[in-house]
């Protein structure tokens, strides 16, 4: 089945304990990006990557560390993790294609920072 | 700085009844429109759009877009609960950036 996985589902932590959440795609797509989720702000872009070894940052990028060594996978790093980055974020993929593409979402990360 | 901005913000309506949907943007080097849909958890995908005037049509939705006037529309026709969702619009923009819309919630009535 073709799908975006993301692992863990939902995490408490605290304040500065470094933390990974996972993103994986079964469907070969080149393109992948990590976007959050907060309410009355919709879903903005964090990073992004348009193939293996290539990422580029969205529009809220500060406090957060991407890497892209596979295809398949594209994880995030939250390296010294704060309250307001607790959030609901949502890993996606896509085929890229010159002008448009559609993606795929994984089903989510709830992360609350204490 | 660019900005996609969703219309109404909330909807409620009766079963049956159609609604339009709308999504206005200014963005810098536009590439395409998307809309999704946003029930429980995950945005699923409804639609890309490129080209204006060229109606997308699934069902009983549709969107058309209209790159002059920079907005497009998301209809739906007849209906139902379960068209009940937030439905995003997102512009896809210069280097394969998305800018998303803060969304519609849509209930339907029985």
């Amino acid at each position: 089945e073709a799908q975006v996985t993301q692992n863990p589902r939902y995490l408490i932590t605290v304040t500065g304990k470094k933390l990974t959440v996972t993103c994986s795609q079964n469907m070969n797509h080149e393109y992948m990006s990590w976007y959050r989720q907060d309410p009355g702000l919709g879903l903005r872009q964090i990073y992004y990557s348009m193939n293996v070894e290539v990422t580029d940052k969205g529009d809220v990028p500060e406090g957060y560390k991407v890497s892209r060594k596979e295809k398949r996978n594209f994880p995030l790093i939250l390296e010294s993790p704060s309250p307001n980055q607790t959030s609901l974020y949502f890993c996606a993929s896509s085929l890229w294609s010159q002008n448009a593409y559609e993606q795929y979402f994984g089903p989510g990360t709830r992360l609350t920072v204490t | 700085e660019d900005k996609v901005v969703q219309s109404p913000l909330s909807l409620v309506v009766h079963e049956g009844d159609t609604v339009t949907l709308n999504c206005s943007y200014e963005v810098t080097n536009f590439r395409s429109l998307l809309w999704y849909k946003q029930e429980k958890k995950a945005p699923t995908f409804l639609f890309m759009l490129t080209s204006s005037g060229i109606e997308k049509k699934s069902g009983r939705l549709s969107s058309i877009l209209d790159k002059k006037e920079l907005f497009s529309i998301l209809n739906i026709t007849a209906t139902q609960t379960g068209d009940s969702a937030v439905y995003l619009c997102a512009v896809v923009r210069g280097a394969q950036k998305l800018v998303f819309g803060q969304g519609t919630r849509l209930t339907i009535n029985p």
